[in-house]
């Protein structure tokens, strides 16, 4: 099985600029997780979508928005780029199914964006 | 904020020894967490993962400890190699919560010949 792919993998944008990121999941996943990965910060969750819904969202700002295809791909979005918002932006796949054992989450490669 | 955290933030061990990677977890909802691999420009990767209803579980060269009592899960390697060598993150889900992990600050291991 392929894994999670993103694209693309490096972007440079200047501040007030706006960016999309994509990511495509495993195959037969529904679930995909988006996080934003700095040095300061660590890893924190953005949202996560299944099945075309958001279901769960973490504490940034409404600059960051996501969406999710009928085919599981997921884009997300940032509007009025911020120095700030120069990250690792990573993605992740997983079944999503309530009631799961194990709801692994798989991730991808990540984007990493430069804001200057 | 974060529930899961590391009490180490380095670890450097010599090849074929054993590693041992600690996190500590705060909240008592959490029922499932995952050890990630993450080397330089790459996304985390999956290394093995437990349930709250066991103490143990054991993967290739890995095995992961959980003990609930005091909230503390670790990630030994044995005849750690210099391919070990990564940073390595603890994260929890909350059952109530799914998609979403916790993640924990990180470990930079050192794996030197």
């Amino acid at each position: 099985k392929a894994g999670v792919t993103q694209t693309p993998r490096y972007l440079i944008k200047t501040r007030g600029q706006q960016v999309t990121l994509s990511c495509s999941p495993i195959s037969g996943h529904r679930s995909v997780s988006w996080y934003q990965q700095t040095p300061g910060q660590g890893l924190q969750f953005l949202f996560e979508y299944f099945s075309e819904t958001q279901r769960n969202k973490g504490n940034f700002p409404g600059r960051f928005s996501g969406r999710q295809f009928s085919n599981s791909r997921s884009e997300m979005n940032v509007s009025t780029l911020e120095l700030g918002d120069s990250a690792l932006y990573l993605c992740a796949s997983s079944a999503g199914l309530a009631g799961a054992i194990r709801d692994t989450q798989y991730f991808g490669p990540g984007t990493r964006l430069t804001v200057l | 904020g974060e529930s899961v955290g590391l009490h180490l933030p380095t670890l450097s061990v010599q090849e074929g020894d054993n590693s041992i990677i600690n996190c500590a977890y705060s909240n008592s909802a959490s029922d499932y967490f995952i050890w990630y691999k993450q080397e330089s420009g790459k996304g985390p990767q999956f290394i093995i993962d437990i349930r709250s209803n066991m103490d143990k579980r054991q993967g290739q060269r890995v095995t992961v400890l959980l003990n609930k009592t005091v909230k503390h899960l670790s990630l030994q390697i044995a005849a750690t190699q210099p391919g070990d060598s990564a940073v390595y993150f603890c994260a929890e889900n909350q059952g109530s919560t799914l998609g979403r992990l916790y993640f924990g600050r990180g470990t930079q291991l050192t794996v030197w010949p």
